[in-house]
């Protein structure tokens, strides 16, 4: 089965709201990491978090590995958020080989 | 400083036709990837670098794919004789922390592939 499970697939929600993305995961960690992609555009790292919660302006990150999961959560969405937010995650097996997500595609509605 | 830099940005071939991709990461990484990324999906590793060596290709199709970084800085993605299944954005990401983790990686904006 697939080893990072990405959800939604896609959001959409008015411009202001607060959007949580969920990133489930099967096998061993080393870290989590969440990107951010504009259409046609490269990735962009937004965290890299081993465990715990970090903040970036509006973005926080979760992970919890006992629960084998990670969130992302943007706080008063605004447009320019618009895009794909992709989870990858980092083998504990010492490998550099990142499983990332399908993505959740997110837009918003001025 | 200069990013992750890839061409060309578009590629539309018919089936059976080859076409190279260029990588030049930042000035100073040692280790370079190659992802693959379907439309409406995450993106696969094909291929990474450290240096001039070739550290894992498990996932990239030997037959028709090929990948070199002969001076450990620039490098080129090879597909051989194209299929419609190749149809992709093909992803250029390098780093410098002798291939540690992953926490300082940089992507280029990608080539997009249609194979007709």
């Amino acid at each position: 089965g697939q080893q990072v499970q990405q959800s939604p697939a896609s959001l959409v929600l008015q411009e202001g709201e607060n959007a949580e993305l969920q990133c489930n995961f099967s096998t061993s960690l080393n870290s989590m990491q969440w990107f951010y992609q504009r259409p046609g555009g490269s990735l962009v790292s937004l965290f890299y978090n081993p465990s715990g919660t970090k903040h970036s302006g509006r973005l926080t990150s979760t992970t919890v590995i006992k629960e084998r999961r990670s969130s992302l959560h943007i706080s008063s969405s605004q447009t320019t958020d618009s895009g794909t937010y992709l989870c990858a995650l980092e083998p504990g097996t010492g490998s550099n080989r990142l499983t990332f997500g399908k993505g959740t595609k997110f837009s918003l509605i001025p | 400083e200069a990013g992750v830099t890839q061409s060309p940005r578009y590629a539309v071939l018919q089936e059976g036709q080859a076409v190279s991709f260029w990588c030049d990461p930042i000035s100073g990484h040692d280790t370079l990837y190659w992802y693959q990324q379907p439309r409406d999906q995450g993106p696969q590793l094909l291929v990474y670098f450290r240096d001039e060596a070739v550290i894992d290709n498990s996932q990239l199709p030997s037959d028709r794919f090929s990948a070199v970084r002969p001076k450990g800085t620039n490098s080129t993605l090879k597909i051989q004789s194209a299929k419609q299944g190749d149809t992709a954005t093909y992803l250029c990401a390098s780093s410098f922390d002798r291939g540690v983790s992953n926490e300082r990686l940089f992507f280029g904006h990608g080539t997009k592939l249609s194979v007709l």
